[in-house]
């Protein structure tokens, strides 16, 4: 099935550090999402863009929806080691269902 | 009840042998979505149900995979003759709206078949 081009594929850093991800489409999307899995649990939903432009925060997370409507990033500002996990973007259109990108694994050495 | 529940939490089944897997949405929660996650992947579409109606099952791989919701609440999804390739997490998650937005995820079904 479709999956959207998620990068980097995994991120080793250290605790205190910036991180930045990002997500693109051939498709126009309407609404973009970013959620964090852990091991053996579901995905949670981090951030939820709507708007082309948007730029949304969730504490240290930043998140915009591209002017394109192809692409998304998401920041992490000052990772903790709770940070740990694979997060993941997702980008609906008209019908309403997510496509997911393929993850991206983000490991933080205190 | 407070979040999505879905059981069994593992599943081995021997190849060609059927199963069964158990969704449990958030109470009141109107759309259910089924999602089949394979090892470092991210989550791939099955299908969709508004209430009891199945809107959308343009992700099942194949004939042997059959959703139900019959009740507009709790659904199953059946897989038919497993083969090893069916190995994967499935993934079931509810929304209050119409659409996705927002929507809350299970802890998923680990399914090996051996």
């Amino acid at each position: 099935g479709q999956q959207l081009n998620q990068s980097p594929q995994s991120m080793f850093i250290q605790e205190g550090e910036d991180v930045s991800m990002n997500c693109t489409s051939s498709s126009i999307f309407n609404t973009w999402l970013w959620y964090k899995q852990d091991p053996g649990e579901g995905p949670v939903l981090l951030i939820a863009l709507y708007k082309a432009g948007e730029l949304t925060s969730n504490g240290r997370l930043t998140a915009q929806f591209g002017i394109t409507r192809k692409d998304s990033f998401l920041n992490i500002s000052a990772s903790i080691p709770s940070d740990v996990g694979i997060y993941f973007c997702a980008g609906s259109g008209g019908s309403y269902i997510p496509t997911f990108g393929r993850g991206t694994s983000l490991i933080v050495h205190p | 009840g407070a979040g999505v529940s879905q059981s069994p939490r593992y599943k081995v089944a021997k190849r060609g042998q059927d199963v069964a897997l158990r969704c449990d949405p958030i109470s009141g929660h109107v759309s259910l979505f089924w999602y089949q996650q394979a090892l470092g992947q991210g989550p791939e579409f099955l299908t969709y149900f508004q209430n009891e109606a199945q809107l959308d099952k343009s992700g099942l791989p194949s004939d042997r995979f059959f959703a139900e919701r019959p009740e507009g609440s709790v659904s199953t999804l059946k897989i038919q003759r497993t083969q090893q390739e069916d190995s994967a997490v499935y993934l079931c998650a509810s929304s209050s709206g119409q659409g996705a937005y927002g929507y809350t995820f299970g802890s998923g079904t680990r399914l090996t078949v051996v």
